[in-house]
């Protein structure tokens, strides 16, 4: 069975600086890969997709994944982080020929000032 | 774009009461989804539905059931709400194409168990 980990429940950073958020997932062969974000009190919006070719991938609102096959990772990363940008955020995993997605626990991004 | 809708933001309910979620769609998508969303758990499949009168168990299925009499309309129904049942229901979509299978969520209903 597929399984995503997100290792950091929590993460706080400061306006202005860059943010990783990490993902690795356990499948049998490269699955389709997603970065979800949610916003307080909103439903989830799509980020990011990796379905093939170019391992950088880039998203709406300034994000970008890179798919690692020999890591099973696919980390979210944004150069400069905006206070808008506090959020959840769930990566999340769907086996090629399935239609039910995997979610990683979740992690909460805080901004300060 | 793509809408999602759901019938209820918030939903105060009693331990005992039969509960109706309802998720509607304006895209013509053959596959609908409902997921709970629980803090550290992230989100987890309850049904899903690949065509009208189809429905699949998902991961938590127990204590819940689906109903799909129209393309555009996906009803999760809990026959007698219990306390556990408390959480954050989100309702989602897809196409059946199998290389675009990217899935739209719903705003979610936030339902509470008294």
């Amino acid at each position: 069975a597929q399984s995503v980990t997100q290792p950091d429940i929590h993460i706080t950073v400061s306006e202005g600086a860059s943010l990783e958020l990490r993902c690795n997932y356990s499948y049998g062969a490269t699955p389709y890969l997603f970065w979800y974000v949610q916003s307080p009190g909103q439903g989830l919006q799509l980020l990011l997709k990796y379905f093939s070719g170019d391992t950088l991938v880039q998203g709406i609102k300034g994000f970008e994944a890179e798919f690692k096959r020999s890591q099973s990772s696919f980390n979210l990363r944004k150069p400069s982080v905006h206070w808008s940008d506090a959020a959840e955020y769930f990566c999340a995993v769907l086996g090629r020929g399935d239609y039910k997605l995997s979610f990683g626990a979740g992690t909460t991004v805080t901004v300060r000032a | 774009d793509v809408k999602v809708t759901q019938s209820s933001r918030y939903l105060v309910k009693r331990t005992g009461e039969k509960v109706f979620l309802e998720c509607v769609q304006d895209m013509d998508h053959e596959n609908m989804f409902w997921y709970r969303q629980d803090p550290g758990l992230g989100l987890r499949l309850i049904y899903f539905s690949y065509d009208v009168k189809m429905k699949e168990k998902g991961d938590i299925p127990e204590g819940y059931s689906v109903s799909r009499e129209k393309k555009e309309r996906f009803s999760l129904i809990l026959e007698s709400a219990s306390t556990n049942q408390t959480s954050m229901y989100l309702c989602a979509t897809g196409l059946a194409d199998r290389d675009n299978n990217e899935q739209f969520f719903g705003p979610g209903t936030r339902l509470t168990v008294l």
